[in-house]
């Protein structure tokens, strides 16, 4: 299974745009990279996946570089309700479904 | 979310006693997991089942097993639980890998 390394803690601010980059160096030709957030007292939730390029949607864009040897989660104008821990998985259906997470990365957004 | 409910949603039980954990699903879906997240441990996979009575060990499965009798209910049952199973239980489903998963609420079982 891949291994991710993201930073353990961001800082940003209301309104601004945050960037995750997470590098999972031995991914798999099946791998589809995910992010999944976790608010506090909850269990977390799919923000977006992607196999390369660019992903977009109405929470977050992914940005997959074509050596997919690292992600970029992008959060555009983020707000106080962002604020949670980010997890980057990489996942593919080799891997009978399981999801290993690690750390993750806690974005505090301030006022 | 909907679509998957654990239960109890809190417990507090005494070291030694057996404990149920209970997962239900009603998308229908094959794969099911179980997860404890602790401080300064993320989240670890305990146990998964990739169909009705077909299951497997995860990272953390020791003193932890499960079954699956029918596809909406996954159970995770602490046999003689203990202290240092004290923890938050997730459980989580996905149709067809690499989908996303949906988690439960979970569980906060506290073992004194």
């Amino acid at each position: 299974l891949a291994k991710t390394t993201q930073p353990i803690s961001m800082d940003s601010y209301e309104g601004q745009e945050v960037n995750i980059t997470c590098s999972h160096n031995n991914i798999a030709t099946n791998d589809y990279i995910t992010w999944y957030q976790q608010f506090p007292s909850q269990g977390p939730r799919f923000i977006i996946q992607g196999y390369k390029t660019k992903v977009t949607n109405e929470v977050a864009s992914l940005f997959i570089p074509a050596d997919r040897k690292s992600s970029t989660l992008s959060l555009p104008r983020v707000s106080l309700s962002d604020t949670a821990v980010y997890y980057c998985l990489v996942d593919g259906s080799s891997n009978t479904g399981k999801l290993i997470f690690g750390q993750g990365t806690t974005l505090q957004v301030k006022p | 979310d909907a679509g998957i409910t654990q239960s109890p949603r809190h417990k507090v039980t005494e070291t030694g006693t057996p404990v149920t954990l209970r997962c239900h699903q009603t998308e229908n879906h094959r794969y099911m997991y179980w997860y404890r997240q602790d401080p300064g441990h993320g989240l670890r996979l305990i146990h998964y089942s990739y169909g009705v009575k077909d299951t497997d060990k995860g990272e953390v499965s020791d003193g932890y097993s499960v079954s699956r009798s029918k596809t909406e209910d996954f159970l995770l049952t602490l046999e003689s639980a203990t202290s240092s199973q004290t923890s938050v239980y997730f459980c989580a489903i996905t149709g067809t890998p690499p989908d996303g998963y949906t988690f439960g609420s979970g569980t906060r079982l506290t073992v004194v």
